[in-house]
């Protein structure tokens, strides 16, 4: 079993819907790291929790520690949000990230 | 621009041959990591250094060596190539005191042939 887990590993959705993408983990992490990578290859840092919420313009990252998840929500999504979602962890121990296999998300105009 | 800086972008070359990928980090972040992405395994980790040090070592193959200059620039050097290195290289950095806070490079697409 992986360390983290992501579901959906596809989402397809219309333009507007809102999205929600999932990131379970199974071992003690100090941080979370929500990533985007675009067909191109190029990945961008979304967010990094370690508690609560945090919010920036459309997107929505969350984490509940003791449940060990974690959710990214994108509002009013758009053809240009269309990329890979990894979540990706420090374990408590080092400076590793361990990554999910990421979720491949498709907004359709 | 996200001020780290990985040359060359895309790299070509046959089995056997030697290269080596650059990665500046963005200013004032004394930790670079190299992360291999490959089509079958995802990201995976290969090395951190820290101001020149390394720290740590993830699932970096014999043939694979990197080093942590002075001016904080990083070189990941890949030897005795095999088509299954055919990847896109990551490097990111990190700013000091916090291990979490990571930017990453635009990646450099290996081609070995």
């Amino acid at each position: 079993k992986n360390e983290v887990e992501q579901s959906p590993q596809n989402l397809t959705a219309q333009e507007g819907e809102f999205i929600t993408i999932n990131c379970s983990y199974s071992v003690g992490i100090s941080a979370l790291h929500w990533l985007q990578q675009h067909p191109g290859g190029g990945i961008v840092s979304l967010f990094m929790l370690s508690s609560g919420k945090k919010k920036h313009g459309r997107l929505i990252a969350t984490i509940n520690i003791q449940e060990k998840h974690s959710s990214l929500h994108i509002t009013a999504s758009h053809p240009r949000d269309s990329a890979v979602y990894i979540c990706a962890v420090h374990l408590d121990s080092n400076y590793q990230l361990i990554w999910g296999a990421g979720t491949k998300l498709i907004i359709k105009p | 621009d996200s001020g780290v800086t990985q040359t060359p972008k895309h790299l070509i070359t046959a089995t056997g041959q030697r290269v080596t990928l650059r990665c500046s980090p963005r200013s004032g972040d004394l930790s670079v990591y190299w992360y291999q992405q490959s089509l079958d395994q995802g990201l995976q980790f290969l090395i951190q250094y820290y101001n020149g040090e390394e720290r740590a070592k993830g699932n970096i193959l014999e043939r694979f060596s990197a080093q942590q200059f002075p001016d904080l620039h990083s070189e990941l050097n890949l030897s005795s190539l095999e088509l299954g290195d055919s990847a896109l290289y990551f490097c990111a950095s990190s700013a000091p005191g916090t291990a979490y806070g990571y930017t990453f490079g635009s990646g450099t697409r290996l081609t070995v042939v």
